[in-house]
Parts: C-alpha cells; sequence; structure tokens
C-alpha cells in the first residue's frame, strides 16, 4: 500500500511553546489529508481535514489558531500545536487520500507528544 | 446518536475460538466500509475493505447490510496475534473527504 511518513514520532515539549508535526505521503499526491488525535483508552477524533491549497476544515470544538495546518502541496501537510498545554498531550495521527483515485486513507506512525 | 457506533468489548476469547464484531452506521448515504486494526497506540492499519456483496480473507470475513445499516467483522481460528483494536470505518462520501471512526471494540485472545 501506500506510504505516509509521519515526524517526528515522540516530541516531548515545555508549556507554552509550539510543535510542528510533518505528515509526508511518499508515493501518491494526497488531494486530501485528515489530522487525527486520540486520548488514552479512546477511538481517533477528527480534529480537522485539509485539501491541498485550502484552508483546513475543522471539526466542532477544536481551535482553528491553536492547531494549525499547512497543507501547501500535495505530498505534504503539517500540524503546527500553538501555546501547548498538558491537555493538550495526546497521540496525534495523520492520514492521507488521493481522492481523485480511491477512498481509501492512509495513515501516518502517529506522534506521541507530551507537554509538560 | 453517534454516526458509528460499536460495542466496546473487550471481548477475551480463547486461541481457536470464533469471534464477530458489528458496526451500525447511521449515515444512509454512506459509500464505503473498512476494517481497520489498531495496535496499542499505533497508527490503524487497514485490515479489510467491506463490500456489498461480502469478502473474506483468510480467517476474516467482512459483509456489510445496507438495509439494517450495519457492517460485521469474523475471525475464524483466533490467534494470540489478533488481540487489537478493530475500528469500523465509514467513509460519507465518494469523495474520500469524511471518515468516521467508530470506537474501536478491543479483543484479546487468550492462551
Amino acid at each position: 500500500g501506500a506510504v505516509v511518513s509521519q515526524h517526528p514520532s515522540r516530541v516531548i515539549c515545555k508549556s507554552g511553546t509550539s510543535v510542528k508535526i510533518e505528515c509526508r505521503s511518499l508515493d501518491f499526491q494526497a488531494t486530501t489529508m485528515f489530522w487525527y488525535r486520540q486520548f488514552p483508552k479512546q477511538s481517533l477524533m477528527l480534529m480537522a481535514t485539509s485539501n491541498e491549497g485550502s484552508k483546513a476544515t475543522y471539526e466542532q470544538g477544536v481551535e482553528k489558531d491553536k492547531f494549525l495546518i499547512n497543507h501547501a502541496s500535495l505530498t505534504l501537510s503539517t500540524l503546527t500545536v500553538t501555546s501547548a498545554h498538558p491537555e493538550d498531550s495526546s497521540f496525534y495521527i495523520c492520514s492521507a487520500s488521493d481522492t481523485r483515485r480511491d477512498t481509501e486513507a492512509f495513515f501516518g506512525q502517529g506522534t506521541r507528544l507530551t507537554v509538560v | 446518536r453517534k454516526e458509528v457506533e460499536q460495542d466496546p468489548g473487550p471481548f477475551n476469547v480463547p486461541e481457536g475460538a470464533t469471534v464477530a464484531f458489528n458496526c451500525t452506521y447511521s449515515n444512509s448515504a454512506s459509500q464505503s466500509f473498512f476494517w481497520y486494526r489498531q495496535d496499542c497506540r499505533k497508527e490503524p492499519k487497514l485490515l479489510m475493505s467491506v463490500y456489498s456483496s461480502g469478502n473474506e480473507d483468510g480467517r476474516f470475513t467482512a459483509q456489510l447490510n445496507r438495509a439494517s445499516q450495519y457492517i460485521s467483522l469474523l475471525i475464524r481460528d483466533s490467534k494470540l496475534s489478533d488481540s487489537a483494536t478493530y475500528l469500523c470505518v465509514v467513509n460519507g462520501d465518494n469523495y474520500g473527504q469524511n471518515f468516521v471512526f467508530g470506537p474501536g471494540t478491543r479483543l484479546s485472545v487468550l492462551p
């Protein structure tokens, strides 16, 4: 299957700092990328959907000014957690889809963020 | 009502057992259906797509009932390595832009 690379896999940061997470599709063009968050013992919760070249669509309750998403190219999307706080500690996963070809989504490896 | 619902489990079954999971979805316009497997705090991985005619992949059988809006996954001859969380995923449209995840069903296969 297609490969999606997410980086970093783990990050620890101080409260108040910003963290950038990258999601790259390595062997296909991702017209749409999804960002999810997963808290312990819970399922994936969609945070936002981004289409290449346009602004991301955020789910209700997700602060767009806090979670900045950029999808400037067909192979790269970034999620920046600004002014991170301990309650932002979570597992963040991206997935990518080429909506022109099929409907399957390929997932990155996930990023475990710990804010101390 | 949640868009995609699953029994969270856990299902604790002995090796060799047959276990079945169900998933219900609320959007009758949903187009694509998948089962993903997620190991502890790792990324979900596609287990199989679910087709209207039903499909089988080795010990795994998936079925879709559009009239009743539910999807099932059957695992035969359970292995220890099948222990994981199984996520039902529904794609709400033809453009791959509306994936909805169920809460997952946790399976533990016991020796």
